[in-house]
């Protein structure tokens, strides 16, 4: 069975530094790794994901996440934090885009202050 | 906006009661995905339809049920509601099986 571990329920950074937020999956075949970030009151929305290929993935907003198999993790960064960055960030797993359902990690909030 | 939609956005029932939430999903989007939001769970995969016939479940209770319809809408139905029933439940949907998914913006369900 596949699991996500999201390291830290907050995180917290000011503006302009840099954010990592970490995860880790357990997946008994090669992952399909996904970040998603959801605002107050809103839906998810992808911000970036790995299937194949490059291990660094770039998404929206200037996130982007490396996948390293060897330490399992898929960790988010992004160099200078802004304001607007505040939200839930969950890291997902799919062992197989053929059925595609979702293993949620259970999220980390990101603080950004001034 | 996603293009997913959810209806109704807020419902409040009491224990013992169904309620019925739908889901339309993204113009041309074949497939459609159940989540329950809570915040002793977190974020659970439900059931997954593709054009009309389900294709995939997960932690579903047996109290709970859920349908895509020939316009390709869903309704998830949840009965015998308890007090942890109450969550936020989110659709999504995709082109087809293996595409990005897009979420709604969820039905905050709270049981008293």
């Amino acid at each position: 069975a596949q699991s996500v571990t999201q390291l830290g329920s907050h995180v917290s950074v000011s503006e302009g530094a840099l954010v990592l937020l970490r995860c880790n999956y357990s997946s008994s075949v090669p992952p399909y790794l996904f970040w998603y970030v959801q605002y107050p009151n809103q839906g998810l929305q992808l911000l970036l994901k790995y299937t194949t290929g490059a291990t660094l993935v770039k998404g929206i907003n200037g996130f982007e996440a490396e996948f390293k198999k060897s330490e399992t993790s898929f960790h988010l960064t992004k160099p200078s934090a802004h304001m607007s960055d505040a939200a839930e960030y969950f890291c997902a797993v799919s062992e197989s885009l053929r059925y595609s359902t979702l293993t949620f990690g259970k999220g980390t909030m990101l603080l950004v202050s001034p | 906006d996603s293009g997913v939609t959810q209806t109704p956005k807020h419902l409040i029932t009491a224990t013992g009661q169904r309620v019925t939430l739908r889901c339309s999903p993204r113009s041309g989007d074949l497939s459609v995905y159940w989540y329950q939001q809570s915040l002793d769970q977190g974020l659970q995969f439900l059931i997954q339809y593709y054009n009309g016939e389900e294709r995939a479940k997960g932690n579903i209770l047996e109290r709970f049920s859920a349908q895509q319809f020939p316009d390709l809408h869903s309704e998830l139905n949840l009965s015998s509601l308890e007090l942890g029933d109450s969550a936020l439940y989110f659709c999504a949907s995709s082109v087809t099986i293996g595409d990005e998914q897009y979420f709604g913006p969820g039905t905050r369900l709270t049981v008293t």
